[in-house]
């Protein structure tokens, strides 16, 4: 059992279409990141959220952190082909001792 | 550039070879971290070194055995691996000693082969 479930595992849509990506979990946790993972690089950290009903905004990327801090999700409006990647939600909880738990990931493919 | 090199970035090794992976973070942070990242699985974290003291061991097999010789360095040495060995070993670095949640840094990578 995940602790951190990611879906859809595979999204492939066309340029300019709109996407959302969850992230779910039974546990609360005290903070929530998101990375984008490109093919042969390591992640790379888009948002840290902390506080529940939190929303962030980075240009086309808004993500959301559940009141009650058991759940995120990252939308994207008008997605490019540079928005290709590997997308990860990683969270501390009270029983990872500081340390962040990962989720399996979303494939998002743009296509131009 | 996120501020973290791993060398090599790519590694074939036979099952009784040994090699290492080097990882080296140029932040001045003071937490290093080895990941194993599988298809079709999570991120996984291996060994924490939380101000040069290694932190956590997460019941990783004794074949890979990490050193930590100061602040910016961190290797991963490896013996006697087996197949499923094989996947992309992630060096990370975060400002706050490990434990603080904090923002991890990853390096490009070494994908690892073992044959």
């Amino acid at each position: 059992t995940q602790l951190l479930e990611q879906s859809p595992q595979f999204l492939s849509i066309q340029e300019g279409e709109n996407l959302t990506v969850y992230c779910n979990s039974s546990s609360v946790f005290s903070s929530l990141q998101w990375y984008r993972q490109e093919p042969g690089e390591g992640p790379v950290l888009l948002v840290t959220v902390v506080t529940g009903g939190e929303v962030k905004k980075l240009k086309r990327l808004t993500f959301q952190f559940g009141d009650a801090r058991k759940d995120s999700s990252l939308h994207i409006t008008a997605a490019q082909p540079g928005d290709t990647g590997l997308y990860l939600c990683a969270g501390v909880w009270g029983g990872s001792q500081g340390n962040l738990i990962f989720g399996k990931g979303t494939k998002l493919s743009v296509k131009p | 550039e996120t501020g973290v090199t791993q060398t090599p970035r790519h590694l074939v090794m036979g099952m009784t070879n040994k090699k290492s992976l080097k990882c080296e973070q140029h932040l001045g942070h003071n937490a290093m971290y080895w990941y194993k990242q599988s298809a079709k699985k999570p991120l996984e974290l291996m060994f924490v070194y939380s101000l040069e003291e290694r932190v956590e061991n997460n019941s990783v097999p004794s074949r890979f055995s990490p050193e930590c010789p100061n602040s910016s360095h961190l290797f991963l040495h490896l013996h006697t691996l087996q197949p499923e060995d094989s996947a992309l070993y992630l060096c990370a670095s975060s400002q706050s000693p490990a434990g603080a949640g904090d923002e991890q840094y990853f390096g490009p990578g070494t994908r690892l082969t073992v044959t």
